[in-house]
This record gives C-alpha cells, sequence and structure tokens, in this order.
C-alpha cells in the first residue's frame, strides 16, 4: 500500500545552518505531496505543496522538489532560524483526496540560537 | 474566513467512559476527517466525512464513530475508552467537488487523556 518514510530525528541545527529532512513514499500514480509543520503545542500547518512531478513547492524559505524517479520529496531550507523548531511531517492523500493522508512518522527539528 | 475549531482543547475522561469531540470547519468546507496522533508520532486517519456520510475509514474499531452535520461541522465519538486512546485528535476540513479534493486545513487539536 501506500506509505511515506522520513528521516528519523530530532535533528539540532545551529542557526543558519542548512536544513535537509529526507521524505521517501511509495505509492500508486503521481499523487500530490505535502510537508506540513507542527509548533509545540499546536495542530498541523500546510507548509508547502507539490502537485505532479518536477514541481517544486516553497514557503517561507522552505523548498521541496517532486522528484519521481527517486520518489523523494525532500524538504530543503538555506538558512535555518530559532523560530523554525517544530516536527515537520511529510504526506501524501490516499488516492490523490487531499483531506485523507498518509502521514511519515515526523522529523523534529531543533535550532539553537 | 474561520479556520477549522475544535472543542474541547482538553480532556481527561475514565477507561470504559465515552467521549465526544467537535469539530467546525472551515467557511466554504465541506468535508471533515478526523485523525488521531499519538505522542511522538505521526497521524493516523479515522475516517472523513462528506455529504453527512462516513466517506472512507482507516484502521480503526466501529466504537470510533462520527457524524457531520448539515453546516458540515462534524463530532467524533469514542466509546468504552482504553487506555491507548490517549492521544492528541486533530480535525481537518477541506472542499470535495466534481475535481476532487483540496488540501486539508488542520484545527489545533483535543488532547485526549485517558486514566
Amino acid at each position: 500500500g501506500d506509505s511515506v518514510t522520513q528521516m528519523e530525528g530530532p535533528v539540532t541545527l545551529s542557526e543558519e545552518a542548512f536544513l535537509t529532512i529526507n521524505c521517501t513514499y511509495t505509492a500508486t500514480g503521481y499523487p500530490s505531496l505535502f510537508w506540513y509543520v507542527q509548533y509545540p503545542g499546536e495542530g498541523l500547518q500546510l507548509l508547502l505543496k507539490a502537485t505532479k512531478a518536477d514541481d517544486k513547492g516553497s514557503n517561507k524559505g522552505f523548498e521541496a522538489t517532486y522528484r519521481k524517479e527517486t520518489t523523494s520529496f525532500h524538504l530543503e531550507k538555506g538558512s535555518v532560524q530559532v523560530s523554525d523548531s517544530a516536527v515537520y511531517f511529510c504526506a501524501l492523500p490516499f488516492y490523490n483526496q487531499g483531506g485523507k493522508l498518509i502521514f511519515g512518522q515526523g522529523t523534529e527539528l531543533s535550532v539553537k540560537p | 474566513e474561520t479556520g477549522v475549531t475544535q472543542s474541547p482543547t482538553h480532556l481527561i475522561k475514565t477507561r470504559g467512559q465515552q467521549v465526544t469531540l467537535r469539530c467546525s470547519s472551515q467557511s466554504g468546507h465541506n468535508t471533515v476527517s478526523w485523525y488521531q496522533q499519538a505522542l511522538g508520532q505521526g497521524p493516523q486517519f479515522i475516517f472523513q466525512y462528506y455529504r453527512e456520510e462516513e466517506n472512507g475509514r482507516g484502521n480503526f474499531p466501529p466504537r470510533f464513530s462520527g457524524l457531520q452535520f448539515p453546516n458540515y461541522s462534524s463530532e467524533l465519538n469514542v466509546n468504552a475508552l482504553e487506555l491507548d486512546d490517549s492521544a492528541l485528535y486533530l480535525c481537518a476540513s477541506s472542499l470535495t467537488s466534481g475535481a476532487g479534493s483540496t488540501e486539508a486545513f488542520f484545527g489545533q487539536g483535543t488532547r485526549l487523556t485517558v486514566v
């Protein structure tokens, strides 16, 4: 069945460091792909998305490119800030239905000043 | 535009009891999905409601049930609570049309503790 695998955390970086969080997926067809972020004590917020192969989603300095050849959707940011400390989830929809999502296990990011 | 709101924010129940969680969908959305997020895990899909009917269900037992109302708000009911039901319950709303579904927007969640 469809699935999402993320790199395990926690990831600890210094401010202004480069961030990569790996995400690979198994799916039928070419679904949309999402990154969600969860700040401490809060629900999930949609960070960015890509709807087809080779699309690049971007938001708040974060980027992710939909790579069908490697079935990956890695999240990157060139210079992280303390305020980026959160848990990041990669997700794909069941049968390309946006409301029904399969999530990875999450990667906790901690950014130190 | 109002976002997704959930109530209550926190809840403590005793094993064997029943609980009802509530969700108001984002303005303009007609579909509500519920997720369970155990500590340190990713959210797990429970079920989705569209047009007041269940529209897909994850791997959860029948004691997890729901409703959707004409205004698109929704309830999640859990009977015979077990300790393992302790989790953050997330509601997400989206818009379903003939073209498919939009991305989901989440509420802040209800933290349920079963003792």
